[in-house]
């Protein structure tokens, strides 16, 4: 059972624009919510992160989206350029501070 | 991240060999982790270890085996390698009072 889903798969993003990936979960005990980031041949590295009592946080150019009556969450790249052009992935994980639960990634590329 | 370190960082063994993988860690950090990550599949994880006295097994641990030798240490063996162990292994540590992981290089192994 995959208790956290992401799409798209993968996206293509013009310079200057949007990118959105989303992610939803099943386990309602889940109550943290991270955001990674890798580049090929490198480590995932924590990007932003939130926490269900938030709808929203942002922090430059990235923002999460947080609906829990949706058990959905969402990452924003505002103005994207060719730097974001990585593997993200979604995560989720419970209070007692147990491992991560992560998502299939996402392949963005952003096109200059 | 520079203070988790992964050797090797490439592996091409065969199958029935023996192999472990090390990881160390300069973060001060109780808590380690192994993940696996396959192309499509995201990161998976394997074992993971809250202090040097506890392990706990992952989602996919069957074949492989793990040992904390020191607050700072954590290995992890597969005693007779398969074909479809063929992936990325990632190490990563976190502090009890905080729930972002960070992760090792990785290390590229290839079980012919």
């Amino acid at each position: 059972q995959q208790q956290v889903k992401q799409s798209p798969q993968s996206l293509i993003v013009q310079k200057g624009g949007i990118s959105i990936i989303n992610c939803a979960y099943e386990n309602t005990a889940f109550d943290y919510f991270p955001w990674y980031q890798q580049f090929p041949g490198k480590g995932p590295a924590l990007l932003i992160a939130i926490r269900p009592d938030v709808s929203e946080k942002k922090e430059g150019r990235f923002t999460i989206s947080f609906n829990k009556s949706a058990k959905q969450f969402s990452l924003h790249i505002m103005d994207s350029q060719p730097g974001d052009s990585a593997t993200y992935f979604c995560a989720a994980s419970k209070q007692a501070g147990t491992a991560l639960i992560f998502g299939k990634g996402t392949t963005l590329s952003v096109s200059s | 991240d520079a203070d988790v370190t992964q050797t090797p960082r490439n592996r091409i063994t065969k199958t029935g060999k023996r192999i472990m993988l090390e990881c160390s860690q300069t973060k001060g950090h109780d808590r380690m982790y192994w993940y696996r990550q396959d192309p499509g599949l995201g990161l998976r994880l394997i074992y993971y270890s809250f202090d040097v006295k506890d392990i706990n097994k992952g989602e996919i641990s069957d074949g492989y085996s793990v040992s904390r030798q020191a607050q700072a240490k954590f290995s992890l063996s597969l005693e007779s390698a398969i074909p479809n162990q063929t992936a990325l292994y990632f190490c990563a540590t976190s502090d009890p009072g905080r729930q972002q992981q960070f992760f090792g290089p990785g290390t590229r192994l290839t079980v012919l």
